[in-house]
């Protein structure tokens, strides 16, 4: 059964320092992962997609993602953090070949200090 | 903006009551999922339906149950309310059944007194 586990629940980061934020799938087939951001009382919204394309995915607002299968990880970048950047993450997981539903990881709230 | 929208934003009702809520794709996309959004379980599949036809089932209670209808609108109907089913509910939408991204709308806030 496929499944997401994102590590750390809160991550803290200075303004513009680096951005990471974990996350390992676990799937028998080749998944589709996504990352999403959720602001405060808004519905989630896509930063960037993997399908078996190129492994390193470019997303909005400067956010990117490595697939490596060898560690089957799909672990979020950003070189410098913005106030803006302040949010809830999920990733989320999703197979090649069948249905569509996104099974998510437990999110990961990202604060950003001056 | 997504492009999906769900009404109302906000619910409150009391224990046993049941409500509809309700989610229009965007324009073109055939697939409609809801999914569940709370503290204790995180954001969870219900249910997905494609041009008005059941597709998948994730953890939908039996007391809950979706449709589509001919113009793609869905709606998702929660009945016998409990305290625990106090949640967001997003709708989502996407153009195809497979790898597609999911667009997703604003979410209703259900509370549950």
């Amino acid at each position: 059964a496929q499944s997401v586990t994102q590590l750390g629940s809160h991550v803290s980061v200075s303004e513009g320092a680096l951005v990471l934020l974990r996350c390992n799938y676990s799937s028998s087939v080749p998944p589709y992962l996504f990352w999403y951001v959720q602001y405060p009382n808004q519905g989630l919204q896509l930063l960037l997609k993997y399908t078996s394309a190129a492994t390193l995915v470019k997303g909005i607002n400067g956010f990117e993602a490595e697939f490596k299968k060898s560690e089957t990880s799909f672990h979020l970048t950003k070189p410098s953090a913005h106030m803006s950047d302040a949010a809830e993450y999920f990733c989320a997981v999703t197979l090649s070949g069948g249905y569509n539903k996104l099974i998510f990881g437990a999110g990961t709230r990202l604060a950003v200090h001056p | 903006d997504s492009g999906v929208t769900q009404t109302p934003k906000h619910l409150i009702t009391a224990t046993g009551q049941r409500v509809t809520l309700r989610c229009s794709p965007r324009s073109g996309d055939l697939s409609v999922y809801w999914y569940q959004q709370s503290l204790d379980q995180g954001l969870q599949f219900l249910i997905q339906y494609y041009n008005g036809e059941e597709r998948a089932k994730g953890n939908i209670l039996e007391r809950f149950s979706a449709q589509q209808f001919p113009d793609l609108h869905s709606e998702l109907n929660l009945s016998s309310l409990e305290l625990g089913d106090s949640a967001l509910y997003f709708c989502a939408s996407s153009s195809s059944q497979q790898g597609d991204t999911q667009y997703f709308g604003p979410g209703t806030r259900l509370t549950v007194l």
